[in-house]
């Protein structure tokens, strides 16, 4: 059964804690991302990979990080250095590079929703 | 000016009805196009892709774009109840390996 998996589902954060939120994906997808969404907002980019051992910065980076070791993951971690850092967390992944005509179609994981205690 | 602008609604439709999603962005060297619905609480669902200019359609759904006027659409014939979401309208800028997302259009679909 292919797909995104993301977790937790939910997770509270008490403040001045670091947590990582996990992405895995058994797609064979070589780019992965991170999003956060805000109550009805869109999308806000975060970090980035198109390549194991390698990523880059999105919109609004400061106060995560990111680490791609392996094609199949690209955990989060959200910093105490994010000061707002309560919203839903997406993950999703394109199966080459984006630009290239049917390759960069966009999959979504299931989403964390992470709540700031 | 946002890069990627839609009308946030709601739209509200009755049961049977074609709704219309609209959606305009800045980059006039964007390539690719997508239309995403998401129900609340529930991540993106990837629902059309168009990547040249005329319509595409896919069951109920119909996007059409027209890269002149900077524009893509969504055309959701004979709508249902359970067609009530939010769609997401995504652009690939021409130079960049990243999409960009409207706010997102509420659809309300009345029986």
């Amino acid at each position: 059964d292919g797909g995104i998996t993301q977790s937790p589902k939910y997770l509270f954060r008490k403040e001045g804690q670091n947590v990582t939120l996990s992405c895995e994906q058994n797609l064979n997808h070589d780019a992965m991302y991170w999003y956060r969404q805000d109550p009805g907002q869109g999308l806000r980019l975060i970090y980035y990979s198109q390549i194991v051992n390698d990523f880059q910065k999105g919109d609004i980076a400061e106060g995560y990080s990111v680490s791609r070791e392996k094609k199949e993951s690209f955990p989060l971690t959200v910093t105490s250095a994010q000061k707002n850092p309560t919203a839903f967390y997406l993950c999703a992944s394109t199966r080459g590079l984006a630009g290239a005509s049917g390759n960069n179609e966009q999959f979504f994981g299931p989403g964390t929703r992470l709540t700031v205690l | 000016q946002k890069e990627v602008e839609q009308n946030s609604g709601p739209l509200s439709v009755p049961e049977g009805a074609i709704a219309s999603l609209n959606c305009t962005y800045s980059d006039r060297g964007s390539q690719s196009f997508f239309w995403y619905r998401q129900y609340s609480g529930k991540s993106p669902e990837l629902i059309m892709s168009i990547y040249s200019n005329g319509d595409k359609e896919d069951g109920r759904f119909t996007a059409q774009l027209n890269k002149a006027s900077q524009y893509v659409s969504l055309l959701i014939r004979d709508s249902q109840p359970s067609d009530s979401a939010t769609y997401l309208c995504a652009v690939l800028k021409a130079a960049g390996n990243k999409l960009t997302f409207g706010g997102g259009t509420r659809v309300l679909v009345k029986p």
